[in-house]
């Protein structure tokens, strides 16, 4: 069966402090990997999509970038981070062996609070 | 792009009774998946039950099950039997089908009570 692991679980880092968030699927290859934020509890906003290793693609500007640099793990950064970057990521895989996407399954989740 | 809006930010339900959660969204594509999933405090996503665009039967899974209407662009979850476990927040998602990637675009959420 296919998993996936987020971590860590909590952060509380200081504004302009570098951030690295990693995620890695088990179970499956060449998955399509994702990360969401999560603004105070509302909505779910996509950021960074990866379809293979080395590809990213970005929905949104920010302060942000994606890296994937194996075929299942996929790391959201920042160089310096800025209040607003506080929030909860996830993130998420689909496709992969499991054939077409048809649906997506999420890790746990990282609460970041930049202070 | 697809837009997907969820009118009721704050639901509540006695256990045992009935609830419905409403979800529209816009899309020109004719070939989608509809989803809602399930954030408990643990805020874990949980895939609650999906609906593919080309089938006109609802989809159910157990005490969950859903309003599709096509044309008015609608996708509403009715839970019955209500449980203290269904407290969580609501989320109704988009996918278009077919694609090589699977993105999702989510309405801002229901928070769902169940009181007991």
């Amino acid at each position: 069966s296919q998993t996936i692991h987020q971590w860590p679980a909590t952060l509380v880092q200081p504004v302009g402090s570098p951030l690295s968030l990693e995620c890695t699927v088990e179970g499956t290859s060449n998955p399509n990997l994702y990360w969401y934020r999560q603004a105070a509890g509302r909505g779910l906003q996509l950021l960074f999509y990866s379809v293979g290793i080395g590809q990213i693609s970005s929905e949104v500007p920010q302060n942000l970038s994606a890296s994937r640099p194996q075929d299942r793990q996929f790391i959201l950064s920042s160089k310096k981070l800025l209040l607003s970057d506080s929030g909860f990521y996830l993130c998420a895989w689909s496709g992969g062996t499991r054939g077409l996407n048809t649906e997506a399954f999420f890790g746990q989740g990282t609460r970041l609070t930049v202070v | 792009a697809q837009t997907v809006t969820q009118s009721q930010p704050e639901m509540s339900v006695q256990e045992a009774e009935t609830v419905t959660l409403s979800c529209t969204y816009d899309t020109s594509e004719n070939n989608y998946y509809l989803f809602w999933y399930k954030q408990p405090p643990s805020r874990q996503m949980i895939l609650v039950i999906r609906q593919e665009a080309y089938k006109q039967q609802n989809a159910t899974e157990n005490r969950f099950s859903v309003n599709f209407q096509k044309a008015a662009k609608s996708f509403s979850l009715k839970i019955s039997d209500s449980q203290l476990g269904d407290t969580a927040m609501y989320f109704c998602a988009f996918m278009m089908r077919g694609t090589s990637y699977g993105k999702l675009t989510f309405g801002q959420g229901t928070i769902l009570t169940v009181h007991p």
